[in-house]
């Protein structure tokens, strides 16, 4: 699974808070990224770093924040939570020939 | 940006029969088109990938295939097993590192 952990792994949170997930990777790959699954919407690129304070949005950005202070975590925040934010949220590494792997998800409900 | 379109969305075969998914892309600028599959609850899997440079690659059951000049590629599945059942995504990358997501195909193989 490429040394990749998310935490929480489920999260269940009231509209209007604050949310920050973690992705941690232990192979030092220089490209991060995060991404939301809902149901007839496949995957969507929410933000991604290429490297340490390195980081560019996706087309989903929107209500959302990242940080990259170190190479093997990247966080994501949601700075104040909406329903419509309710999602599977993987985060992913890619690898030098462009291979992305991911880790296990994180199960987020806002309520 | 990019744009994938994934067709099939649900495929039915019986066991031992083939499958086919096809998807088309936008950007000419694309040069490398991973598949993952993505059982019930579980992470996206990397299966098979092709990258611009080839026509077709071949891992025993699976085989992908790319035409540049239609801007398509397709994942044939031979003799499948009641364990391909899952969610097929395919995806489009740049040179920057940037994958744009197909919306999946729920394949089902019936015993």
């Amino acid at each position: 699974d490429a040394g990749i952990t998310q935490s929480p792994r489920h999260k269940v949170t009231e509209t209007g808070t604050p949310v920050t997930l973690r992705c941690h990777q232990t192979e030092n790959h220089r490209y991060m990224y995060w991404y939301r699954q809902d149901p007839g919407h496949g995957l969507r690129l929410i933000h991604y770093s290429y490297g340490v304070k390195d980081t560019d949005k996706g087309e989903v950005s929107d209500g959302y924040s990242v940080s990259r202070s170190k190479t093997e975590d990247f966080l994501l925040t949601l700075e104040s939570a909406t329903s419509s934010q309710t999602s599977v949220y993987f985060c992913a590494i890619e690898t030098e020939k462009y291979e992305q792997y991911f880790g296990p998800g994180t199960r987020l409900t806002v309520t | 940006g990019e744009n994938v379109e994934q067709h099939p969305s649900t495929l039915s075969v019986q066991e031992g029969d083939s499958a086919v998914i096809k998807c088309t892309y936008s950007d000419s600028a694309s040069n490398y088109f991973p598949w993952y599959k993505q059982e019930l609850g579980k992470r996206p899997q990397l299966i098979i990938d092709i990258r611009s440079n080839v026509g077709e690659k071949k891992d025993q059951r699976i085989a992908v295939t790319l035409n540049k000049t239609a801007k398509h590629f397709s994942l044939h599945i031979t003799e499948t097993q009641p364990e391909d059942s899952a969610v097929y995504f395919c995806a489009a990358n740049t040179n920057a590192g940037k994958s744009t997501f197909g919306d999946g195909t729920t394949l089902t193989v019936k015993p």
